[in-house]
């Protein structure tokens, strides 16, 4: 059964600093992983979607690896402003019964002080 | 902007009542899947349609049940609502397969007395 973890479950860091979310999971067998961001009581945004294939993304400021091998991923965000503030969750695509689902970590809650 | 829409924002409802959620995707998105999100929780699968036609459904009982149409829109029902079913309900679609980049829906949350 795939299970996706993430660490740290918050963050909180100071305006301009590099960053870095994990995200793990324990089945290889995925078919791609996909990052979003969520705002309190909103929807998803999508971030950055990453082939199984690949081993990284870049788009702006943030940009996501993928280690498939070892069941890793993280995703880097470059000089983080307040407006960063959010959670970030991570999602493995499965091959589900005739179609796939997405599988979700928990979330980590970041923070970005002024 | 997703492109995606969902109806209502918010819905109280009372133990043992019906409601349907709905989700209006992007012209062209072929698959649509319902998640549900706990407060503090990752989304949870609940099932995919593709074409009109469900093709995976996760650990949920039946009486959540689902209706993708050919204008692209979907609903989702839940009849027997319990005290557990309180959650935030999300839509996402995507072009053609369900490998393609997830677009969501702002959600409706449901509270159930």
């Amino acid at each position: 059964k795939q299970e996706v973890t993430q660490i740290p479950a918050a963050l909180s860091v100071p305006e301009g600093e590099n960053l870095v979310l994990n995200c793990s999971f324990t089945d290889s067998a995925i078919y791609n992983l996909q990052w979003f961001r969520q705002d309190p009581g909103k929807g998803l945004t999508s971030l950055l979607l990453i082939q199984s294939s690949q081993r990284e993304q870049t788009s702006g400021r943030l940009n996501a690896s993928l280690d498939k091998s070892s069941g890793r991923s993280t995703l880097y965000i470059a000089a983080s402003q307040p407006g960063d503030s959010a959670t970030y969750l991570c999602a493995v695509i499965m091959i589900y019964n005739q179609g796939g689902k997405l599988i979700f970590g928990q979330g980590t809650e970041l923070s970005v002080k002024p | 902007e997703t492109g995606v829409t969902q109806s209502p924002t918010h819905l109280i409802k009372t133990r043992g009542q019906q409601v349907t959620l709905r989700c209006s995707s992007q012209s062209g998105h072929n698959t649509v899947s319902w998640y549900q999100q706990a407060l503090g929780q990752g989304p949870q699968f609940i099932f995919q349609y593709y074409r009109e036609e469900e093709n995976g459904r996760g650990n949920f009982p039946p009486r959540f049940s689902g209706l993708q149409f050919p204008n692209y829109s979907s609903e989702l029902n839940v009849n027997a609502l319990e005290l557990d079913d309180s959650a935030l309900y999300l839509c996402a679609s995507s072009w053609g397969s369900f490998t393609d980049t997830q677009y969501f829906g702002p959600g409706t949350r449901l509270t159930v007395l």
